[in-house]
């Protein structure tokens, strides 16, 4: 199944700055996914990424905000922007797997994000 | 925005005992999958069940599929201490767009 290396595995940043979280996959995908945990809550999705168009993001979630590049089929970033405490979160990407014999969604390790 | 909810919340259990988590959705899917999440790290994706079936099993688990009433189970039979994690439902759209439930955060006591 796909593996996935996302990057960093956490920070602690202050508010009004950006941090940028990397995800390389070790297979080429169509679409990767970008997903938020808020403290003690499940997972919302943030956007979808797909190669070569900008991503599509969900109710919410705004691109100036949560830019994300795509730039190849193995890779893509997501920046949280002008961050403020809310934004302290965990941040997961996630793709399909479609090598594996579950056929399920592989996530990273994610990144635990803290505002101060 | 969450497809569905989850319950219980939270369910704690003697190591032995079966745990069982359900989960509803509102719309429409492709499929139904249950993934497991400890310590708020990655997700382990667990199981995956197709709209079309209605019963799967993998190792001490099981889940049931039941579209007509947009509802879903995950058994896990003989628990250990080392199933506790929160466990989340899935619903997958024909989009490939993976929505999560609530979650169920389960505790097994050794």
């Amino acid at each position: 199944s796909a593996v996935i290396s996302q990057k960093p595995s956490r920070d602690i940043c202050q508010r009004g700055t950006s941090l940028t979280i990397q995800c390389q996959v070790d297979s080429q995908v169509t679409m990767m996914f970008w997903y938020r945990q808020q403290p003690g809550q499940s997972l919302t999705l943030i956007a979808t990424a797909n190669q070569g168009s900008e991503a599509t993001y969900e109710s919410g979630f705004v691109i100036d905000k949560f830019p994300i590049s795509r730039p190849n089929l193995t890779f893509s970033t997501l920046t949280v922007s002008n961050m403020s405490p809310e934004d302290s979160s965990i941040y997961l990407c996630s793709v399909e797997d479609l090598s594996g014999v579950h056929y399920g969604y592989t996530f990273g390790s994610g990144t635990r994000l803290t505002v101060v | 925005s969450q497809q569905g909810e989850e319950d219980p919340q939270a369910l704690s259990i003697q190591e032995g005992e079966n745990a069982t988590m359900n989960c509803s959705y509102k719309t429409s899917i492709n499929n139904l999958q249950w993934y497991r999440q400890n310590s708020g790290r990655g997700l382990v994706h667990l199981i995956l069940i197709r709209s079309n079936e209605r019963e799967k099993h993998s190792g001490r688990l099981r889940v049931t599929l039941d579209t007509s009433k947009k509802s879903s189970s995950l058994l896990i039979t003989a628990s250990r201490a080392a199933d506790t994690a929160s466990y989340f439902c899935a619903t997958v759209f024909y989009t490939g767009k993976l929505i999560f439930g609530q979650g169920t955060t389960l505790q097994v006591k050794p």
